[in-house]
């Protein structure tokens, strides 16, 4: 988990309610990617960025929006129209190398509704 | 379009037994084949990766992955099991031939939870 920063960890959501996860790195990363862990289900692409001021969507980017400002910072905005938003969320970054290279993964936030 | 499948959502192997966890994958050209471990409420941990040259992949932990192209294989492999290695494993496949469109994003297997019994 070393060099990928998430916060917070554990995160909960009122009815209607946008709330931001958190991504920072400091490996000097080019790419960063946002991830939703059901149980059961794997890791699902939502977002993902390949240069500052760039990004792409993923397979389930519906009720998610995303910003890059900076190289080392990727957050992921959970909007009132994810209705079912409750998951683990996982950033990662990597070089682009490619398609050779390895991602690797902060610690998550756990995103539950109230 | 790609895919990856972990046949089985559990292993049970005993402590100092050899483990293996399974995965089989689908891309149109050569794959990039990585896994990685997951520790309750943690990130993912990357463990090795085949890219191309020799099937057999050494990573981290004295784990260890076999390519096999005719099978479409990429099992992780353990000669003797620890109770630490007690987690859940995920493979995952990218399509060489597809990078840098939505095709040659990485996909993951659901998982496989490891149970390693004392």
């Amino acid at each position: 988990d070393g060099g990928i920063t998430q916060s917070p960890k554990y995160l909960f959501r009122k009815e209607g309610q946008n709330v931001t996860l958190s991504c920072e790195q400091n490996l000097n990363h080019d790419a960063m990617y946002w991830y939703r862990q059901d149980p059961g289900q794997g890791l699902r692409l939502i977002y993902y960025s390949q240069i500052v001021n760039d990004f792409q969507k993923g397979d389930i980017a519906e009720g998610y929006s995303v910003s890059r400002e900076k190289k080392e910072s990727f957050p992921l905005t959970v909007t009132s129209a994810q209705k079912n938003p409750t998951a683990f969320y996982l950033c990662a970054s990597s070089n682009l190398a490619g398609g050779q290279e390895t991602q690797y993964f902060g610690p998550g936030t756990r995103l539950l509704v109230l | 379009a790609q895919s990856v499948a972990q046949p089985e959502d559990q292993v049970n192997v005993a402590e100092g037994n050899p483990l293996t966890v399974k995965c089989t994958y689908s891309v149109s050209g050569n794959p990039y084949l990585f896994w990685y471990v997951q520790y309750p409420n943690r990130g993912l941990q990357f463990l090795l990766k085949y890219i191309t040259g020799d099937n057999l992949v050494k990573g981290s932990y004295g784990f260890e992955a076999e390519f096999n192209k005719s099978q479409t294989s990429f099992h992780l492999k353990k000669p003797s099991a620890l109770v630490s290695d007690s987690a859940l494993y995920f493979c995952a496949v990218r399509d060489a031939e597809n990078y840098g469109g939505s095709q040659g994003n990485l996909i993951f297997g659901k998982g496989t939870k490891l149970s390693v019994k004392p």
